[in-house]
């Protein structure tokens, strides 16, 4: 069966520090990759998604980055962080079988930017 | 992207049916009308979709109507589990999910 890990589940980070939070997903190949925001009280905000290695699409302007080395590893990165990063960051995972497809997600990281 | 309207929040009593309403007036005859729901302090988790037909899972059913500009998700007997919040998506073809702000639902014991 497929799984997703994502890690660390929380950190706080100062203002200014750089940010890597790291996804895999295991049991499957060439899996689409999200990675969400959800700020407090908010929906879910789509920042990156991947169709394979080396390909990032990115939905919104922002001092994030996302990499994609290997083909079930996202990686989601900011050189220097703000007050306004901090939220509940989701990785996510789906299969390109057109719109009938679904999305799997994995246990979510809490930032706390300070 | 396709949108969606649903209410910002909804109750129910516990063992009671709920019905929790969608509309997509803008939806093409591609896309597919997925339900997701959120619990407190984790990623949301995939309940149901459908595309034309009313569909019944383990989970819960979903009513699509006639003209699939609205749906509804029916939760046949809530329990305190169920309380979380709910996305009604469109997924178009191609890659992306987008979620909306959803319906948080209370159950009430």
């Amino acid at each position: 069966s497929q799984t997703i890990h994502q890690w660390p589940a929380t950190l706080v980070q100062p203002v200014g520090s750089p940010l890597s939070l790291e996804c895999t997903v295991e049991g499957t190949s060439n899996p689409n990759l999200y990675w969400y925001r959800q700020a407090a009280g908010r929906g879910l905000q789509l920042l990156f998604y991947s169709v394979g290695i080396g390909q990032i699409s990115s939905e919104v302007p922002q001092n994030l980055s996302a990499s994609r080395p290997q083909d079930r590893q996202f990686i989601l990165s900011s050189k220097k962080l703000l007050l306004s990063d901090s939220g509940f960051y989701l990785c996510a995972w789906s299969v390109n079988l057109g719109a009938g497809n679904t999305i799997y997600f994995g246990e979510g990281s809490w930032l706390t930017v300070v | 992207d396709a949108k969606t309207t649903q209410p910002n929040s909804m109750e129910s009593n516990e063992e009671e049916p709920v019905h929790l309403p969608c509309n997509h007036s803008t939806i093409s005859g591609t896309d597919y009308i997925h339900w997701y729901r959120q619990l407190p302090s984790q990623g949301p988790e995939y309940v149901i979709h459908g595309l034309t037909s009313n569909v019944n899972n383990r989970m819960a059913s979903l009513a699509i109507a006639e003209d699939r500009k609205s749906s509804t998700l029916i939760l046949h007997r809530a329990t305190l589990r169920d309380a979380a919040v709910y996305y009604c998506i469109l997924k178009v073809t191609g890659n992306q999910f987008y979620f909306g702000t959803g319906t948080s639902l209370t159950v009430i014991p």
